[in-house]
């Protein structure tokens, strides 16, 4: 089935440091949307992507969606504190069903 | 208040032994689904529901079960649960007018089975 595969798998930053990760797929995918999750809840989404080559912003987060439909990325800028988490990337499965896939995850921690 | 509901939040159990977690959500969502959450693989889906009556499987749904009686609920339901059944779940919604894209996310259940 599809897969989504995240890199870093983890990250350690000083505070105010740029952060970039990626999602990349062996598939196509139509939809890219990337969420976080705050220790001990949920994921919550940040930024949903539409359409190749889309670039859009939520303050100081920013995502892409890659020309070949395969990948995705997530750049955050001048990072704070509460930025520590795990960020999935997910979408809409391409195979005629109504399947969601979420990636394996990157895990932010943040050094004050 | 918006919100995804799920009970128990935590949950201790022994090998066979059948249980229910279940899931309610107040946005009159049609698209419900369920999740595990394992150490390094992600969330995988287990089951989701486009609406009442209409289910279908996930990546993972081997030793599991859903119903979808009413819009707003959608119990897990685990008939034998198995110590590989240890995990962190989540129960999510959705509107799915144009696709099922954002998500709202209950606060998780973690079950652990010895």
């Amino acid at each position: 089935g599809q897969q989504l595969n995240q890199s870093p798998q983890s990250m350690f930053i000083q505070e105010g440091e740029d952060v970039s990760m990626n999602c990349t797929s062996s598939s196509i995918f139509n939809t890219w949307l990337w969420y976080k999750q705050d220790p001990g809840e949920g994921p919550v989404l940040l930024i949903a992507l539409y359409k190749a080559g889309e670039l859009t912003s939520n303050g100081r987060l920013t995502a892409q969606f890659g020309i070949t439909r395969k990948d995705s990325f997530l750049n955050i800028s001048a990072s704070i504190p509460s930025d520590v988490g795990i960020y999935f990337c997910a979408g809409p499965s391409f195979s005629g069903t109504y399947k969601y896939i979420f990636g394996t995850g990157t895990r932010l921690k943040v050094l004050a | 208040e918006a919100q995804v509901t799920q009970n128990p939040r935590y949950l201790i159990t022994v090998t066979g032994k059948k249980l229910t977690v279940t899931c309610s959500q107040n946005m009159n969502h049609e698209y419900m689904s369920w999740y595990r959450q394992d150490p390094g693989l992600g969330l995988r889906q287990i089951y989701y529901s486009m609406n009442v009556e209409v289910t279908d499987k996930g990546d993972v749904p081997e030793g599991y079960k859903v119903s979808r009686k009413e819009k707003r609920n959608f119990p897990l339901i685990l008939e034998s649960p198995s110590p590989n059944q240890t995990s962190l779940y989540f129960c999510a919604s959705s509107f799915v007018a144009g696709g099922p894209y954002e998500q709202y996310f209950g606060p998780g259940t973690r079950l652990t089975v010895t």
